[in-house]
């Protein structure tokens, strides 16, 4: 079966622009996750949706990132007047409501966004 | 400050041999770690999990270790092949409905042929 597929894979873009990262997850699950990794580091946890709702958005750095989710599967991180800071690889994640005793999250790709 | 520390950034091992992981946690509600592996490029993948009440958890020939007084696991890997070469993180939660995972920063295994 398909797993979480992430486009664009790669980002580039200049300072002050407006970029949108898109997550497909996998089919039926219900949790998604967003996270980001900088060089050197582990991912670093942004939002997570149950369903259409933001569960829990206290990892978004700034009012300047903000993600949806519509319909309950895709979602997209929308990022404002980016900053060379923001470059970073932008994971996400799914995983099936009420998984028993822990959370195994399926990663993607990353979409890898570089802000000049 | 970082919750979920991996102390070592990298370890070479040769063929064959024990590779051990090693992890440190601060926050006393986590309650479900996990093992993740990265391959360059891709999204981490998962490898095994230990729930608190556990001290240990066993899968093939990857086995994970969990001291709770010492808030420290470790992930054994018996015995290593030059496959398992890639960056592994040490990720936590903290249960309940919100399954967020705090990650540590990652150590990068070698396993030379």
């Amino acid at each position: 079966g398909a797993g979480v597929s992430q486009t664009p894979s790669n980002k580039v873009t200049e300072k002050g622009k407006y970029v949108e990262l898109r997550c497909d997850p996998i089919s039926g699950h219900t949790a998604l996750y967003w996270y980001r990794q900088s060089l050197g580091q582990g991912p670093e946890f942004l939002i997570y949706f149950q369903g259409t709702g933001a569960a829990d958005d206290s990892g978004l750095p700034n009012d300047r990132f903000f993600a949806v989710r519509p319909e309950g599967s895709v979602s997209t991180l929308k990022i404002q007047r980016t900053e060379r800071g923001d470059s970073a690889v932008y994971l996400c994640a799914s995983s099936p409501a009420g998984v028993a005793g822990g959370n195994e999250q399926f990663f993607g790709p990353g979409t890898r966004l570089t802000v000049l | 400050d970082q919750q979920v520390k991996q102390n070592s950034p990298s370890l070479s091992v040769q063929e064959g041999r024990i590779s051990i992981l090693n992890c440190d946690y601060t926050n006393s509600m986590f309650d479900y770690f996990l093992w993740y592996k990265k391959y360059p490029a891709e999204g981490p993948t998962f490898l095994i999990s230990i729930s608190s009440i556990k001290d240990k958890n066993e899968d093939g020939r990857f086995t994970v270790f969990l001291n709770k007084s010492a808030k420290h696991l470790s992930l054994h890997i018996v015995p290593s092949q030059p496959g398992d070469s890639a960056v592994y993180f040490c990720a936590a939660s903290g249960g309940g409905s919100n399954y967020k995972l705090t990650f540590g920063k990652g150590t990068l295994l070698t396993v030379n042929p």
